[in-house]
């Protein structure tokens, strides 16, 4: 079965000091993962995923196959990466890709000024 | 970027009545839509996919009778929550995947809170 895992409801931090978001995943196959990030009052929007191996907004993540993992990671956070940051990891399916994605319970990243 | 929008954004209805949400992608089109419900904890849970032009497909413990959903266009998804009750009370998100690229990506509407007194 799919299942994403966030364990940390709240990370709260000072500006500038190191962020790790944790993700651990559970999926038979070979997953995607991706980090999506709600702000306040606004739609949920992708930020990153594994496949693209890029920084976003200083973010950055990388699948670790061993630990099942997809840690979000930021040197020097600051207060606008105050969000809602939810892991989610998308099936590949036998002959393709599914479109499914299925999403952790979300960790809520305080950004104390 | 794609847009999805959802309508409406905020709606209060009375117990027992239905309440139709659309989700609509403005400016692609999009053969599979997801449904999911954003519980005050914040944890978003997937409630169906809405495939264009057939059935829906359930996650377990979603009742397909409870929550109706219909594709009847590459832009348009609907879902209709039957006799709603308080517990019905939620945050419904949708999301339409744009091919391409890659792997494509999924675009979210800014979500429907439904209050159901």
């Amino acid at each position: 079965a799919q299942r994403v895992t966030q364990p940390e409801k709240l990370l709260s931090v000072f500006k500038g000091a190191p962020v790790e978001l944790k993700c651990n995943y559970s999926y038979s196959g070979s997953p995607e993962l991706f980090w999506y990030v709600q702000y306040s009052r606004q739609r949920l929007q992708l930020l990153l995923r594994h496949i693209s191996r890029e920084s976003i907004k200083g973010f950055t993540a990388d699948l670790n196959k061993g630990e099942t993992s997809f840690h979000l990671k930021k040197p020097f956070a600051q207060e606008e990466d105050s969000a809602m940051y939810y892991c989610a990891l998308r099936g590949v399916a036998y002959g393709g890709a599914t479109n499914k994605l299925i999403f952790g319970t979300g960790t809520l990243l305080a950004v104390q000024p | 970027g794609a847009v999805v929008s959802q309508h409406p954004s905020r709606v209060i209805c009375k117990s027992g009545t239905s309440v139709k949400i659309e989700c609509r992608s403005l400016d692609f089109q999009a053969t599979t839509m997801f449904w999911y419900r954003q519980f005050p904890k914040k944890s978003l849970m997937l409630m169906a996919t809405s495939n264009e032009g057939s059935k829906a497909t359930y996650e377990q413990g979603v009742e397909k009778d409870k929550f109706l959903i219909n594709h009847a266009s590459l832009t348009l998804s609907t879902l209709t929550v039957t006799s709603a009750h308080p517990e019905d009370s939620s945050f419904y998100i949708c999301s339409a995947f744009l091919a391409g690229g890659n792997t494509g990506e999924l675009f979210f509407g800014e979500g429907s809170r439904l209050t159901v007194l």
